[in-house]
């Protein structure tokens, strides 16, 4: 059973940093494609950040871009966001997704979410 | 960027019912469009990809169609479950983005 599990959420100053982590089972990780969706209270939804399937290209949304850093842990089957200059607007559940296929950002898993505030 | 809007933002419906979802891209996507279904409190569920791919374990009374710019989500015939709200989401290009929602409400 694929299991993808967020941490590393909470309540930031602006300016500040946090680190998220996605933690992944039941599946190879290393094979697949993954990105961070995230979603304001009481909005819609995010894309933020993505590895490309094909050739393990980062990509960033404008809106973060140059303030959050995606990489990945094969070895440890874990996924990271690294999230710098945290600003109000940053605020939201931050879920970590499986894409379905290496050549398709269609996310076909998703973990729980993991909760950043920025004030 | 690609804009999606969705139509309606909202919609009330009976169970039994079909339910139709628009979602319109401000350029074209070929089939590269996804659909996500929302519960409160809960991550998105990949639905259909590929603008008309049912996804592995999704019940068939959810279908998809279109390409280029505009795309349909049908449910036919709502079941309790359903009520939720609904994303379309489009892969072609970056930033990848998503359409702003449907809530799908019981009458």
């Amino acid at each position: 059973e694929v299991q993808l599990l967020e941490s590393g959420g909470g309540l930031v100053q602006p300016g500040g940093s946090l680190r998220l982590s996605c933690a992944a089972s039941g599946f190879t990780f290393s094979n697949y494609a993954m990105s961070w969706v995230r979603q304001a209270p009481g909005k819609g939804l995010e894309w933020v950040s993505g590895f490309s399937g094909s050739d393990d290209s980062t990509y960033h949304a404008d809106s973060v871009k140059g303030r959050f850093t995606i990489s990945r842990d094969n070895s440890k089957n874990t996924l990271h966001l690294q999230m710098n200059s945290l600003r109000a607007e940053d605020s939201a559940v931050y879920y970590c997704a499986k894409h379905r296929t290496a050549g398709a950002w269609y996310f076909d898993y998703w973990g729980q979410g993991t909760l950043v505030t920025v004030s | 960027d690609i804009q999606m809007t969705q139509s309606p933002s909202s919609v009330s419906a009976s169970v039994g019912d079909r339910v139709t979802i628009t979602c319109r891209a401000s350029q074209g996507i070929s089939s590269w469009l996804a659909w996500y279904q929302q519960k409160p409190g809960k991550a998105p569920k990949l639905l259909i990809y590929g603008a008309s791919s049912l996804q592995s374990g999704v019940p068939s009374r959810f279908s998809g169609s279109g390409s280029g710019t505009d795309f349909t989500l049908t449910i036919s015939r709502l079941q309790p479950e359903d009520f939720a709200i609904y994303y379309c989401q489009q892969a072609n290009s970056f930033p990848r983005t998503f359409g702003q929602g449907t809530k799908l409400e019981i009458k």
